[in-house]
């Protein structure tokens, strides 16, 4: 059964620095494709990237850069010179045909 | 351009009363839609999706259902709310075009 996985439940780091919340997940499709969400306090979903599973080029976006490793069934996400307007939850999820399945989300705070 | 609309934002209901949340959407036509619920410090569960008028299936059994009477309309439902069911829900379009997400509604059940 396909699965997405967020180890790391809460993570806290000092502002300006860098962090690296993982995401591992289990599926025999071959096609499908990978995101990451943020959800601030707010509660809406804020759309981060989105990568299919034939593309494993790595993508940076400003303080964003995402790694997707196929062999090892992962899809990272590190953010660089952390803010504290970084703080939300950080779902990464999983699609496949009428499938959408979130991981169970990693909480980040961001300290001053 | 695509749209969700959700509503109510927030709700604040008694134990035992019904409910009836809406989404719609704009900018699309026969959308696959979808339900989730985040329970307060949880991940998002899949409720429902529905891949067209009158096709429900649901992925967790309980005391809510949903109904779409209309190719861009899904409404979700309860004849009589628990203290469970308050969280935060979600409705979203997920299809070719790429994935929308609707600004959500606060269930508060009391």
């Amino acid at each position: 059964a396909q699965k997405v996985t967020q180890a790391q439940t809460e993570i806290s780091v000092v502002e300006k620095e860098d962090v690296t919340l993982d995401c591992v997940y289990e599926t025999r499709d071959t096609t499908y494709y990978l995101f990451w969400y943020k959800q601030p306090p707010s509660g809406e979903l804020v759309f981060l990237i989105r990568r299919n599973s034939f593309d494993e080029q790595n993508e940076i976006s400003g303080r964003y850069s995402w790694n997707f490793q196929k062999s090892t069934s992962s899809f990272n996400f590190t953010i660089t010179a952390s803010q504290v307007v970084d703080s939300a939850v950080y779902f990464c999820a999983f699609s496949y045909g009428q499938n959408f399945v979130f991981g169970p989300g990693t909480r980040l705070s961001v300290l001053p | 351009s695509q749209t969700i609309h959700q509503w109510p934002a927030t709700l604040v209901q008694p134990v035992g009363s019904p409910l009836s949340l809406e989404c719609t959407v704009e900018g699309t036509s026969n959308p696959n839609l979808y339900w989730y619920r985040q329970a307060a410090g949880r991940g998002l569960q899949l409720l429902f999706y529905s891949v067209g008028i009158g096709q429900i299936s649901s992925e967790v059994p309980q005391n809510l259902s949903a109904s779409r009477p209309q190719d861009r309309q899904f409404i979700l439902s309860s004849k009589k709310l628990l203290l469970s069911d308050s969280g935060f829900y979600l409705c979203a379009w997920i299809g070719q075009g790429g994935e929308y997400f609707g600004p959500g509604t606060r269930l508060t059940v009391l």
